[in-house]
């Protein structure tokens, strides 16, 4: 069975710094790895994902995430971050049985918080 | 494109009513979600259907209901609200498996 482990439940990151959300994923089939945000009382959108190709991905505002298959880890990073960045954010994987269903399976999420 | 639409967004119900929380999308995808959000335990699935007439449990079925008679709609019920359905509910879809989830707004469910 598949599982994902966001270590931070809390990150307070003043605002122009660098950020890392950490995600560690396990799952014994192919997976596929998302990154959703969370914007207070919104529903989730996503932020980035990796399917397969390259092992970094980006977002269209700043983020990037490196899928390492050895450390079985999708971090999430952005090398400044601003305001409008406080959201929750939730990593997710996403696997295929062998009988062809699909499940998505969250983490528990990381509110980032950006301080002025 | 309105996307994935959930109603009500707020409902308070009392212990041992039932209600549904409806769900539809018009983006003509086969795969359709429910999850619930709860606080330190991010999203679980409680219900999933890979096409009309196909339908699944997840990880936290129990109280709950689900049906597909359309591509379009996907509604949950819940038969009798126990105070621990208390979350906020989220419906999902997808064209298929690998394609992008899409998700709704949420609908925020008070059990008292």
């Amino acid at each position: 069975a598949q599982s994902v482990t966001q270590l931070d439940s809390q990150v307070p990151v003043f605002e122009e710094a660098p950020v890392e959300l950490r995600c560690n994923y396990s799952s014994s089939v192919s997976v596929y790895l998302f990154w959703y945000v969370q914007y207070p009382n919104q529903g989730l959108q996503l932020l980035l994902k990796y399917l397969s190709g390259s092992t970094l991905v980006e977002s269209i505002n700043g983020f990037e995430a490196e899928f390492n298959k050895s450390q079985t880890s999708f971090h999430l990073r952005k090398p400044s971050v601003h305001i409008s960045d406080t959201a929750e954010y939730f990593c997710a994987v996403r696997s295929i049985s062998n009988f062809g269903n699909e499940k998505l399976t969250f983490g528990t999420g990381t509110r980032l918080t950006i301080i002025p | 494109n309105a996307g994935v639409t959930q109603t009500p967004k707020f409902q308070v119900l009392k212990t041992g009513q039932s209600m549904t929380l409806q769900c539809a999308q018009d983006m003509n995808h086969e795969y359709m979600s429910w999850y619930r959000q709860d606080p330190g335990m991010g999203l679980r699935l409680i219900h999933y259907s890979v096409g009309a007439g196909i339908t699944d449990q997840g990880e936290v079925p129990n109280g709950y209901n689900v049906s597909r008679s359309t591509t379009e709609d996907f509604p949950l019920r819940l038969l009798s609200a126990a105070p621990s359905q208390t979350s906020v509910y989220f419906c999902a879809s997808s064209y298929s498996i690998g394609n992008t989830i899409y998700f709704g707004e949420g609908s925020w469910l008070t059990v008292v």
